[in-house]
């Protein structure tokens, strides 16, 4: 069955540290990828999406995600988390060739401590 | 660009009443979707526009449950009797295209007394 993943429900991180936030994927072709972001009570916001082409995505807010097919992984990544960056992440995915909805994993709830 | 905007962003009611919701999209978006998410899980899609026409339904959508875009700009979601279960937030995104990212409103939290 096709699916996202996404293993850690929730994530603590100090301010200035690393982040790495992962989503694998259960699909027969690779689909288009997306991370989004939702803060408490909001929509969600794009951070980045991959459809094809140089693995490395650059996204906004210094966020960034690398597609790695033998993986079947599209792990979020951002270099020095800022405390404004909590909130829950959702990797989503849509059919190659469009489709017309997306598929969201469970999310990940990140906390930063200052 | 206003974004995707989305009334009322807080609904209050009794079980076994009947509630309408509202999106309207980025002007130029053609592209509408509705999704459903509940506490602690991501969005799950209910039903998807081109312009006026509904083309893809989620087994989610039970017959009480009803969208309409009547002129391919708006739309609206009603969900008749309500019941305990109904209880989540309802977000709306549109999209220019099949290929391009689905943006989000606030979403509609509904809440079932």
């Amino acid at each position: 069955a096709q699916s996202v993943t996404q293993p850690d429900i929730h994530i603590t991180v100090s301010e200035g540290a690393s982040l790495e936030l992962r989503c694998n994927y259960s699909y027969g072709a690779t689909p288009y990828l997306f991370w989004y972001v939702q803060s408490p009570g909001q929509g969600l916001q794009l951070l980045l999406k991959y459809f094809s082409g140089d693995t490395l995505v650059q996204g906004i807010k210094g966020f960034e995600a690398e597609f790695k097919r033998s993986q079947s992984s599209f792990n979020l990544r951002k270099p020095s988390v800022h405390w404004s960056d909590a909130a829950e992440y959702f990797c989503a995915v849509v059919p190659t060739g469009g489709g017309n909805k997306l598929t969201f994993g469970t999310g990940t709830q990140l906390k930063v401590e200052l | 660009d206003t974004g995707v905007s989305q009334d009322p962003r807080h609904k209050i009611t009794k079980r076994g009443q009947n509630v309408t919701f509202r999106c309207d999209p980025i002007s130029e978006h053609n592209r509408l979707y509705w999704y459903r998410q509940t506490l602690g899980q991501g969005p799950e899609f209910l039903t998807y526009f081109q312009n006026e026409a509904q083309l893809e339904k989620s087994r989610l959508l039970s017959d009480r449950f009803s969208a309409e875009r009547p002129k391919g700009s708006f739309s609206t979601l009603e969900i008749q009797r309500t019941e305990q279960g109904d209880s989540a937030m309802y977000l709306c995104a549109s999209s220019s295209t099949g290929m391009e990212p689905q943006h989000f409103g606030d979403g509609t939290r509904l809440s079932i007394l």
